[in-house]
Parts: structure tokens; sequence; C-alpha cells
């Protein structure tokens, strides 16, 4: 089964630090996706990759900014955490017939 | 931006019911559409990708329809469990970008014992 596997379940971070929200899959798959989803606001798209150093912004980009350095690794960055962040932020990755598997999530609150 | 339409939002249905949702989309570029089911606490599972018009796929209890020429997608739950509470994600796959896939806001279904 693939497996993707997001670094933290819960993280709690201080206005202004600097987050590193960190996704691993092992199935080799070329595209992955950061998503954030708040009530009533479904899945929102931050940034995906489709290889190694590529990138593309999503719908709501601002305040975050990606790394893929090597394949199985896409990491969120959120330069200077603001509350209006605080949210559950999903990583995906895409496979055949762009079936999406999902980490399990992290739940940042910004406080 | 593609955009794709779930309804109703919620559901609320007695346990032994049978309920559907509706699952709208553009019907352009079109490649793929998925249902995914999201418990609480546990990320959005793989439920069914459909790719043909006319396609019906079936896991259980659960089955799905695809119109890839009227666009639309309907998930059917047949006698419905407690366990099926949850909410109910459509994506459709465009074929122009990588992979990516638009999502709807989704339906949550809670099933009363």
């Amino acid at each position: 089964d693939v497996k993707v596997t997001q670094s933290s379940r819960y993280l709690v971070k201080r206005t202004g630090e600097k987050v590193f929200l960190e996704c691993v899959q092992d199935m080799d798959h070329e595209n992955m996706f950061w998503y954030r989803q708040d009530p009533g606001l479904g899945l929102r798209l931050i940034y995906f990759s489709y290889d190694v150093k590529m990138k593309e912004k999503g719908d709501i980009p601002e305040g975050y900014s990606v790394s893929r350095e090597k394949k199985e690794r896409f990491s969120l960055i959120l330069e200077s955490a603001s509350t209006n962040q605080t949210s559950m932020y999903l990583c995906a990755s895409v496979g055949d017939n762009y079936g999406y598997t999902f980490g399990s999530g992290t739940r940042l609150t910004v406080v | 931006i593609l955009n794709v339409e779930q309804s109703p939002q919620s559901l609320h249905v007695q346990e032994g019911d049978s309920t559907n949702f509706t699952c709208s989309f553009p019907s352009s570029n079109f490649y793929a559409l998925h249902w995914y089911r999201w418990e609480t606490a546990k990320s959005p599972e793989a439920l069914f990708v459909m790719t043909l018009n006319g396609d019906e796929k079936k896991k259980g209890r659960i089955s799905a329809t695809l119109n890839t020429k009227e666009g639309y997608s309907y998930l059917y739950i047949k006698g419905s469990q407690p366990e099926d509470s949850a909410t109910y994600l459509c994506a459709q796959t465009h074929n122009t970008n990588a992979g990516k896939s638009t999502f709807g806001d989704g339906t949550t279904l809670t099933v009363k014992p």
C-alpha cells in the first residue's frame, strides 16, 4: 500500500515562527500536493509539485512556500506563522489514475 | 477555475435507510472522477475512480455512477449503517495539468442508530 506520512499530527507554534511541515511518500510518485482544510471551506490547494525541484502555486499560496529536493519528500513552509494559518494541513501523493493518497494530516495551531 | 459541486451539504438518515448524493462537474477536459470517504480524525480514503461515461462501481453497500456528457456522478449507499457516517468528497481530474484534481466541499452523512 502507498503510504504518505506527515511528520506531526499536532503542532502548536507562536506567531512569527518559521514552521516546517514534512511529508514523505514511499511509492515513487511524481506528483505531490499540500492542502488545507477549514470548516465550511473544503479542501483548498496551497502548492503542488510534479517533479523534484518543480513546484506550482495552488489557489491559496500566500504566506507559504514549498521545497521538493527529493522525490519522496515534499515540505510546506510557513515563512512567518500567523493565526489565520491555524488549520488542518493535508499532504497527498498521486499515482496511477490520478487517485490521491492522503497523509493523516497535521493540525496546526498558531498562538 | 473549475467548480465541482456536491449536494446536499449534509444529510441525516436513520440506520437502514438508503441514500444518495450528487457530484456535479464541468464536462470539458474530463479525465477522471473520484469519490473519497473522510471519517472524523482520519485522512480521506479513496472509494472509487471512474473514467468512462456510464461507468458504475460498487464496493459492498456503496456504489457510484458516472455521466461525463452531462457532468454528474451519483454515490449511493444502501441500508446505511452508523459506521457510514463520514464526509464524502468527490474530485474531478482534468486532463491538462499534472494530475491535479478539483475537490467539491463534500456531503456530510450522519447515520443515526
